[in-house]
Parts: structure tokens; sequence; C-alpha cells
């Protein structure tokens, strides 16, 4: 089973922290993705990742910013933390295929809460 | 604009069916996901249809209509288990994920 874990399920911090949220998957997918979830809004992306040092722009990358050292982790990186990013952040990762479709799996989820 | 339209709430009895359904614009199309989240949980894989028609597996079956840029999710013998919410996500044409709000599923014994 492919596994991706993230590495704190609930973490507070306070308006203009540095935050890292990191991502670990297993199954040595080649794409990775940051996610965050808002009650009443679909699943809005970050940034996602192609690749190892790859890294593209979602719909809403700013005041985020990412890193992909190695395949299997995707870290997401809150530069100065501000109360508008007070949301639960989802990461998700796929293998890249050939000619086909593949899912996403997710990690359980970081709820981020900035004071 | 893309979008993703899907009821927020709807509720169903034990032992019941409920139908699901969901909208999608997008520029382009390469296929419709439905993922199944429940409360503080990851979103988890259900499944993912790119022809027209219906697919079955098991308890849960999803329709297509590309014409109509319509898809449902059909959940039989309802079991409270299944109460969580249901994703739906429209691949467009650059292959990336549109997702909906979401539908929460209440089951009620």
């Amino acid at each position: 089973d492919v596994k991706v874990t993230q590495s704190s399920r609930y973490l507070v911090k306070r308006t203009g922290e540095k935050v890292f949220l990191e991502c670990v998957q297993d199954m040595d997918h080649e794409n990775m993705f940051w996610y965050r979830q808002d009650p009443g809004l679909g699943l809005r992306l970050i940034y996602f990742s192609y690749d190892v040092k790859m890294k593209e722009k979602g719909d809403i990358p700013e005041g985020y910013s990412v890193s992909r050292e190695k395949k299997e982790r995707f870290s997401l990186i809150l530069e100065s933390a501000s109360t508008n990013q007070t949301s639960m952040y989802l990461c998700a990762s796929k293998l890249q295929g050939a000619g086909e479709v593949n899912e996403q799996f997710f990690g359980p989820g970081t709820r981020l809460t900035v004071l | 604009g893309q979008n993703i339209d899907q009821p927020t709430e709807m509720t169903a009895t034990e032992g019941a069916i409920v139908q699901i359904n969901c909208t999608y614009q997008t520029s382009g199309f390469n296929g419709l996901f439905w993922y199944q989240q429940h409360a503080g949980e990851a979103p988890t894989f259900l499944s993912y249809n790119v022809l027209d028609g219906l697919e079955e597996k098991g308890r849960f079956s999803s329709f297509l209509s590309r014409s109509k840029g319509y898809s449902y999710l059909l959940l039989k013998e309802l079991q409270m288990k299944d109460s969580a919410s249901y994703l739906c996500a429209a691949l467009d044409s650059n292959y990336q994920l549109i997702w909906g709000a979401g539908t929460k599923l209440i089951i009620k014994p």
C-alpha cells in the first residue's frame, strides 16, 4: 500500500513565523502535490512537482514556497505565516504513468492554526 | 472558467440507496474522479471514469455523461460507515484536477 505521511497532524504558529510542512511518500511516485482545504471550498492546489528539484505553481502559490530535494520528500514552506493561512494542508503523490491516468494518494493532513 | 458543482449536504437512511450528483465545466476533459473523505482523514480514491456509462464496484457505482458534463456516484445498501464527504474532481486538458467542494453525506439509522 502507498503510504503518504505528513510531519504533523496539528500545528499552531504565530503570525510572522516561518513554517515548514513535510511530506514523505514511500512508493517512488514522481508527482507530488500540496493542497489546502477550507470549509465550503474544494481542494486548492498550492504547488506541485513532477520530479526532484522541479516545481510548478498551482492556483494559489502566493505566500508559499516548496522544496523537493529528494524524490520521496516534498516540503511546503510558509515564509511568514499569516492568519489567512490557517487551514488544513494536504499532501498527495501520484505515479506519473505513461499514457495512463493514475489516482492521487493523500496524506492525513496537517491542520495549521496561525494566531 | 472551470467549475465543479455538487450538493453541499445530503441525508440518507441506513440500508437505502443514495445518488450524489456532480456537474463540471472544464477546459478540455480527461476523466472524472470520486474520492471519499471521512472527517479528519485523508481523501481516498473511489473511482475514475473517462468513458460514458456506469462502472460498478461493489456497493458503489459511478456514472459519466461527457456530453452533459455530468457524473453521479451511487451508493447502495448504505452503512453507517459511509457517512463521509464525497469529492468530485475533473481532470482538465492539462491533466490538472479541478475539485468540487464535496458533498457531506449523513447516514441515519
